[in-house]
């Protein structure tokens, strides 16, 4: 069975600073893998997803996620951070029924 | 523009009542979600719909119900609310097929059970 593990529920970081945000995947099938955001009281959107293309995904507001096999990771990064970039985020896996399994979720918090 | 939303935003119901959780998407997706989001637990599925007429349980259906009489709407029922099931729910849609593994959310509804 597909499932994600987020690693840290909480990080911080200081505006400017890389963002890392840290996903580990289990799929006995190659895996459709997405990172969803959740802004403070609104549901969730897509940030970007890997279709088993290319390995480097690019998503909105500057964030892209990187697909490693070898590692069974997709961790999503962000060279700079921004105060809007404070909200919690979400990897998730598609499972072989068109279900989407959500992590448990990482908050992100910026520092000024 | 297409839309999905949730009504009401805010519930505050008592132990026992029956109640129902509307959503209502205009994409013309033919999937539909109900997660709930509780801390600790990120998003856990409760059930889901893959056209008119079907209705699959989740991970946490106990003590709720779904029925597809259109292509528009999923409504969530509580037949007897109980206070575990305070909650913030989340509707979604999804196409059918190629994209279906993009899904859009609705607001969430905030439910208090006392």
């Amino acid at each position: 069975a597909q499932s994600v593990t987020q690693l840290g529920s909480h990080v911080s970081v200081s505006e400017g600073a890389l963002v890392l945000l840290r996903c580990n995947y289990s799929s006995s099938v190659p895996p459709y893998l997405f990172w969803y955001v959740q802004y403070p009281n609104q549901g969730l959107q897509l940030l970007l997803k890997y279709t088993s293309a290319a390995t480097l995904v690019k998503g909105i507001n500057g964030f892209e996620a990187e697909f490693k096999k070898s590692e069974t990771s997709f961790h999503l990064t962000k060279p700079s951070a921004h105060m809007s970039d404070a909200a919690e985020y979400f990897c998730a896996v598609r499972s072989r029924d068109d279900k989407i399994i959500f992590g448990k979720g990482t908050r992100l918090h910026i520092l000024p | 523009d297409a839309e999905i939303t949730q009504s009401p935003r805010h519930k505050i119901t008592e132990t026992g009542r029956q109640v129902t959780l509307a959503c209502h998407q205009t994409w013309n997706h033919n999937n539909m979600f109900w997660y709930r989001q509780d801390l600790g637990h990120g998003l856990r599925l409760i059930h889901y719909s893959y056209g008119v007429h079907d209705t699959n349980k989740g991970e946490v259906s106990d003590g709720y119900s779904v029925s597809r009489s259109n292509t528009e709407d999923l409504p969530l029922t509580l037949e007897s609310a109980a206070s575990s099931q305070t909650s913030v729910y989340f509707c979604a849609s999804s196409e059918k097929g190629g994209d279906s593994d993009t899904q859009y959310f609705g607001p969430g509804t905030r439910l208090t059970v006392l």
